[in-house]
C-alpha cells in the first residue's frame, strides 16, 4: 500500500498550457518535498513545505500544502518543454519531526510538447 | 552536477555474477542512502548510513550487501541477483539523518539489468 498517492500518473500537454499534479495521503505528514527527475538523472529537490496551508512559489511553479498536512499540489503556469520530467513527492509521516517513515510517491510523468 | 557521483552508469550482469556499485559524494555530508527505482513504483529506500553506521535496512534481501568505509563513499555489493532486481539504483546524501532526511542530493543512478 502506497502511503503517498500521486495523480495523474501521466500528463501530456502543449507548451503554454497550465497543469496541476497532486500528492494525497490519509496520513499526516510533518513535512513534504517535491522533486523533479529528468531522463537519465536523479531526482532534484524543488521545494520543502512544512506548515499546513503553506504556499510556495518558484518562478512558474506553485506548491501548496493542505491545511491538514495530508495532501499537496504542484501547479505549473505556462508550461515549457524544459518542465518535462517525473515529478515526485516525498514526505515524513507523523505529526512532527520526531518519528515517522520517510517515503516517496510513485510520481507523475509530465511531458510538455512544443 | 549534484556533487554525488555514481559508477557505473549502466551494468548488465548474469544471475551468477558478483558486481559492485559505487557512490561518492563531495558535499561533506554525513548521511548516505541507497534507493531502488522501478517503473511506476515509488522509490524504495534500501539502506541508510549515518556517520558510517547503518541506521536502516528496509528488509532488503541479503543478495544486496552495502558497505560504507567512510562518510564520502558508499558501495552496494551484488551477488546472485534475480531478474526482478533490474532497476535504477540511486544513491543520495544529506547533511545528516534523524529518522528522515532534510535535503537529499541524488546521483544520476546505475541502470542495472539482470539477465
Amino acid at each position: 500500500t502506497q502511503l503517498l498517492e500521486q495523480s495523474p500518473q501521466f500528463l501530456s500537454i502543449q507548451e503554454g498550457e497550465n497543469l496541476t499534479v497532486y500528492c494525497n495521503s490519509s496520513s499526516v505528514f510533518s513535512s513534504l518535498q517535491w522533486y523533479r527527475q529528468e531522463p537519465g538523472e536523479g531526482p532534484v529537490l524543488l521545494v520543502t513545505v512544512v506548515t499546513g496551508g503553506e504556499v510556495k512559489k518558484l518562478k512558474r511553479l506553485t506548491f501548496q500544502f493542505g491545511d491538514a498536512r495530508k495532501d499537496s499540489s504542484l501547479h505549473i503556469t505556462a508550461a515549457q518543454p524544459g518542465d518535462t520530467g517525473l515529478y515526485l513527492c516525498a514526505g515524513k509521516e507523523g505529526p512532527d519531526d520526531s518519528w515517522g517513515k520517510f517515503q516517496f510517491g510513485a510520481g507523475t510523468q509530465v511531458v510538455v510538447t512544443p | 552536477e549534484t556533487g554525488v557521483t555514481q559508477t557505473p552508469r549502466h551494468l548488465v550482469m548474469g544471475m551468477t555474477n558478483k558486481k559492485s556499485l559505487k557512490c561518492e559524494q563531495h558535499l561533506g555530508h554525513n548521511a548516505m542512502y541507497w534507493y531502488k527505482q522501478s517503473a511506476k513504483k515509488p522509490l524504495e529506500l534500501m539502506f541508510v548510513y549515518n556517520f558510517k553506521e547503518q541506521t536502516e535496512n528496509n528488509s532488503v534481501p541479503s543478495r544486496f550487501s552495502p558497505e560504507c568505509p567512510n562518510s564520502s563513499h558508499l558501495f552496494l555489493h551484488l551477488h546472485t541477483l534475480q531478474p526482478e532486481d533490474s532497476a535504477l539504483y540511486l544513491c543520495a546524501s544529506s547533511q545528516d539523518y534523524s529518522g528522515g532526511p532534510d535535503i537529499q542530493y541524488f546521483g544520476a543512478g546505475t541502470r542495472l539489468s539482470v539477465l
